[in-house]
């Protein structure tokens, strides 16, 4: 059974930092490219980050890129989004979310894990 | 990158059709087939309707089916039950360097 289960959400000071962590199980991780999507409080999905199955290949939404890095450790399964200088317009929820298997092409994302809550707020 | 435009809301009663709307340009949902519709119950985690326009994942219902036209996709849901009740999300891979985008959403409810 396919699982990813994040982690590292908490209450965060504007312009501070958290890790993120999501675990992931059941699957060949090292195979597949990984994103991070979030939403905020009573709002949307919105698309955050991508990463290859390789790490060779990286997207940042424009509201994070400079800010945001995503990575990830295949020997651990295990998939990251270090946020740095946070605003308050972080604040949401974050989602590990499975892309594609590596070499093939498209856009989706088939499974989700139940999301870690990121606050930011003095 | 503008997220894709949906309803806010659509209503049906159990039994009916109802279809909902996911317009983008041609740098996204008009430039290819990768588009994904997906499902989110309060407090629950999106889970994957359609992808690549049409395709349904095993275990989805195939009172669920999805289309294309230009810059517009399109959701339709069939014998509509209660439990379809729930947000609704598409979402495109763009040409953009940003790479992906999701809509609005839309709340469906089951009159």
């Amino acid at each position: 059974e396919v699982q990813l289960v994040e982690s590292g959400g908490g209450l965060v000071q504007p312009g501070g930092s958290l890790r993120l962590s999501c675990a992931a199980s059941g699957f060949t991780f090292s195979n597949y490219n990984m994103n991070w999507v979030r939403q905020a409080p009573g709002k949307g999905l919105e698309w955050v980050s991508y990463i290859s199955s390789s790490s060779s290949t990286i997207y940042y939404a424009d509201s994070v890129k400079g800010r945001f890095t995503i990575s990830r450790d295949n020997a651990e399964n295990s998939l990251y989004l270090q946020m740095n200088s946070l605003r308050a317009e972080d604040t949401a929820v974050y989602y590990c979310a499975r892309g594609l298997v590596k070499y093939n092409s498209g856009w989706y994302f088939d499974y989700w894990g139940q999301g870690t809550l990121v606050t930011v707020s003095s | 990158q503008s997220a894709l435009t949906q309803p806010a809301s659509v209503s049906g009663s159990p039994g009916q059709s109802i279809t909902i709307s996911c317009s983008g340009t041609s740098s996204d949902v008009g430039g290819d087939n990768y588009i994904s519709w997906y499902q989110q119950h309060p407090g629950k985690a999106p889970k994957l309707m359609i992808y690549d326009v049409s395709n349904r994942p095993s275990g989805v219902s195939n009172r669920f089916s999805g289309s294309k036209s230009g810059n517009t996709a399109s959701l339709t849901i069939s014998g509509l039950q209660a439990e379809d009740e729930a947000d609704y999300y598409c979402s495109s891979h763009t040409s953009s360097s940003t790479r992906g985008v999701f809509g609005g959403g839309t709340k469906l409810t089951v009159l």
